[in-house]
C-alpha cells in the first residue's frame, strides 16, 4: 500500500515570497492533516480536512497560510508571504476518517527554509 | 489545553543497555495516547496506541505502558538501529475530536 506522498521534499525561498506544498493521502483516507514541525519541536496541527471540508483550522495563521482540498483527495498548503519563522518541516498525514480515534499516517514532509 | 512533556530530551545508550522514555500528559479526558518514531529527514512512523490506564503493548524491543498521568516506552537491549527521535502524542475529548497534541520528543542514540 502506497503511503502519504508529499512534494517538493525541499524548498528554499526568500522572505515575502510565496510557496505551495502538495500532499496526496493514502488511498481511501477521508481525513487529511497538515502539521508544522519546527526544529526541536513536536508537530503542531495547522489544519484538518474531512473529505473536502475543514474540521479544524484554529491554529492556521490565516493572514498568510491557506489550504484547500477541492476534490476530497489531494491537498495544497500555501504560504503567502513567507516569514523567516515559517522555516520548518511541513508534514501531511491522513487517516481513514471513520472513527474519532484513528491512527494518523505521516508523509516524509517538505523542508522549508526561508532566507 | 492538552499538554505533553517528554523526558529526557536526549538519551545516549550503549547497545544492549535497557532504559525507559517518559511521556507525562495533561488532557481533558484521554481518548488515546500515541507513540511515534521519527528518523532524521523522515515523517513520524506509527508505533503504538494506548487507550486506558494499565494497558501495555509490545513490538520487538519496545514496550509501551500507560497510567493516568504518564506513559513509558521501555527499550530492552537496544540496537543501533533503534536510534531515532521518539514522539508521544495525546488525543483528548475536548475541542477538536481528532487533534493530536505532540511532545517535543526524546532523541535516542544507541552506540555499538
Amino acid at each position: 500500500e502506497a503511503g502519504v506522498a508529499q512534494s517538493p521534499r525541499y524548498k528554499i525561498i526568500e522572505k515575502r515570497q510565496s510557496v505551495a506544498f502538495w500532499c496526496n493521502p493514502i488511498s481511501g483516507h477521508a481525513t487529511l492533516y497538515w502539521y508544522q514541525q519546527i526544529l526541536g519541536q513536536g508537530p503542531k496541527l495547522l489544519i484538518q480536512f474531512q473529505n473536502n471540508g475543514v474540521v479544524d483550522d484554529s491554529q492556521l495563521p490565516k493572514d498568510r497560510f491557506s489550504a484547500e482540498r477541492l476534490k476530497g483527495v489531494d491537498s495544497t498548503l500555501k504560504i503567502q508571504p513567507a516569514k523567516l519563522e515559517d522555516s520548518a518541516v511541513y508534514l501531511c498525514a491522513s487517516s481513514l476518517g471513520q472513527k474519532v480515534l484513528e491512527t494518523q499516517y505521516f508523509g516524509p514532509g517538505t523542508r522549508l527554509l526561508v532566507l | 489545553e492538552d499538554q505533553v512533556t517528554q523526558s529526557p530530551e536526549a538519551l545516549r545508550l550503549q547497545e544492549g543497555e535497557s532504559s525507559s522514555l517518559n511521556c507525562s500528559y495533561t488532557v481533558s479526558g484521554l481518548r488515546g495516547l500515541f507513540w511515534y518514531r521519527q528518523d532524521p529527514g523522515k515523517g513520524p512512523e506509527f508505533l503504538f496506541t494506548l487507550y486506558s490506564a494499565g494497558e501495555e503493548k509490545e513490538k520487538e524491543r519496545l514496550k509501551a505502558t500507560l497510567t493516568k498521568k504518564e506513559s513509558f516506552l521501555h527499550i530492552t537491549a537496544p540496537k543501533p538501529e533503534d536510534s531515532a527521535t521518539y514522539l508521544c502524542a495525546v488525543q483528548g475529548r475536548g475541542g477538536s475530536n481528532y487533534k493530536l497534541t505532540f511532545g517535543k520528543g526524546t532523541l535516542l542514540t544507541v552506540n555499538p
